[in-house]
Parts: structure tokens; sequence; C-alpha cells
């Protein structure tokens, strides 16, 4: 069965002071690792999408990574408009038209000024 | 930029009770789902649906649960009796055809309410 387990569960920080965020995943065969950001009462915003071992990508003050096992999020000099719950989903390797996605539990991060 | 609208925002409904939820998809997308997050808990995946038919569901998703594209901008979701367990957010995502690792794209959710 695929898991995804986020750590922390919560995270105070103070703005400009740089973090990151984990994602442990254990999954059939990955075929993409995604996250998402979701503010209170709204959907899950997608940030990006990661494929396969080694790759980044970047937005801002994110930067999104991947190994075989995990993936980190890291906030660079967050602002208090970065505090939000961040998401992140497996998609396994094809197994029907649906690929569903399988959530962890999301880091709620909260930016002090 | 194109979003996935859902309503009502909220729904209030009696235990028993049938409830539809209702999702207009980005336009020209194929592939739609639905998931929920009861309160605290994880976004959980409900059902998957393609080319008119359902793909992939859960268990959650028992014959209480039906989906029905009644038209071709609508995706709703029907619960036809409901239980107080049911009282979670409702997302609706939908993805776009080519590279089949499109993102899914959500809406802002119901939050279904059960007395």
């Amino acid at each position: 069965e695929d898991q995804v387990t986020q750590s922390p569960e919560a995270l105070r920080l103070q703005e400009g002071e740089s973090s990151s965020l984990n994602c442990s995943y254990t999954v059939s065969g990955l075929r993409g690792l995604f996250w998402y950001r979701q503010d209170p009462g709204k959907g899950p915003e997608f940030l990006f999408t990661l494929y396969s071992a080694g790759e980044e990508k970047e937005k801002e003050r994110l930067k999104a990574t991947l190994t075989k096992k995990e993936s980190f999020l890291h906030i660079t000099a967050p602002k208090p408009e970065d505090s939000a719950t961040y998401l992140c989903a497996v998609r396994p390797t094809f197994k029907a038209a649906g690929n569903k996605l399988t959530f962890g539990g999301g880091t709620r991060v909260l930016v002090k000024p | 930029e194109p979003e996935v609208t859902q309503t009502p925002s909220h729904q209030v409904t009696q235990m028993g009770q049938e409830v539809i939820l209702r999702c207009v998809p980005i336009s020209n997308h194929l592939y739609f789902y639905w998931y929920r997050q009861i309160l605290g808990q994880k976004v959980e995946f409900l059902v998957s649906f393609y080319n008119n038919e359902i793909s992939e569901k859960s268990e959650i998703f028992d014959d209480q649960f039906s989906v029905e594209r009644p038209d071709g901008s609508n995706f709703t979701l029907k619960i036809r009796s409901t239980k107080l367990e049911d009282s979670a957010m409702y997302f609706c995502a939908s993805r776009g055809t080519g590279d089949s690792n499109q993102p899914q794209h959500f809406g802002d959710g119901t939050r279904l309410s059960i007395l």
C-alpha cells in the first residue's frame, strides 16, 4: 500500500528564517511526486511535479528536491505570505487510467513577521 | 487562469438525506476526480472518472456514492443516504490530457455537514 509521511506536522518560522519540510514515501513504483500548497478553507494549489531522483524544481522562495525515498521542500527567506499547509502527494506507476494521488498529512507552516 | 469551481461552498443536510455536490472542471480537461478531507485528517481519494466511466475507486466509495457527468461541463458526486461520518470537505479535481503526469487541479471544495 502506498504511504506518504510528512514532517514536521507544524513549523513556526521567523520571517527570513530558512527551513526544510520532509516528505517520505513508500510506493511500488513512483510515477510522480507532487507538492501542493493549501490555505485555510481552500483547495490544494499545485506547486511542483518531480519525476525522478536528483530532480529539482524552484519557484520564488520554494525549492523542491527528490531522492528515491523522500522529497524536501526548502523555503528560503520565507515571508508571512508563505504561511500555509504544504501537502505532498504521490502518483504510483501507472495502474489504471485514473492515476489517483495519495497524500501525506501536510506540514502547517506559520511565518511570523 | 482556468480554475475548477465547486458549488455549494457549504451544504448542511440531515442524516439519511441525499446530497449532490457539483463541480465544473477546467474546460479542456478530460480526467476528473473526487477527494475528501475529514477535519484534521489527510486528503483521501474517492474516485476517478474518464470517458464517461469510473476508472478507479477507493474502499470509501461504496454503493451510497455515485458520480455523473450529466452534460459537457458539470461533474457531480451524489451521496444517497448520508451518514454522520460523511461530514468532510469534498474536493473536485481535474487533469488535462497529453502528458499523463500533468498535475491535478483542485477546486476550493464543498464543506458537507451532516446533522
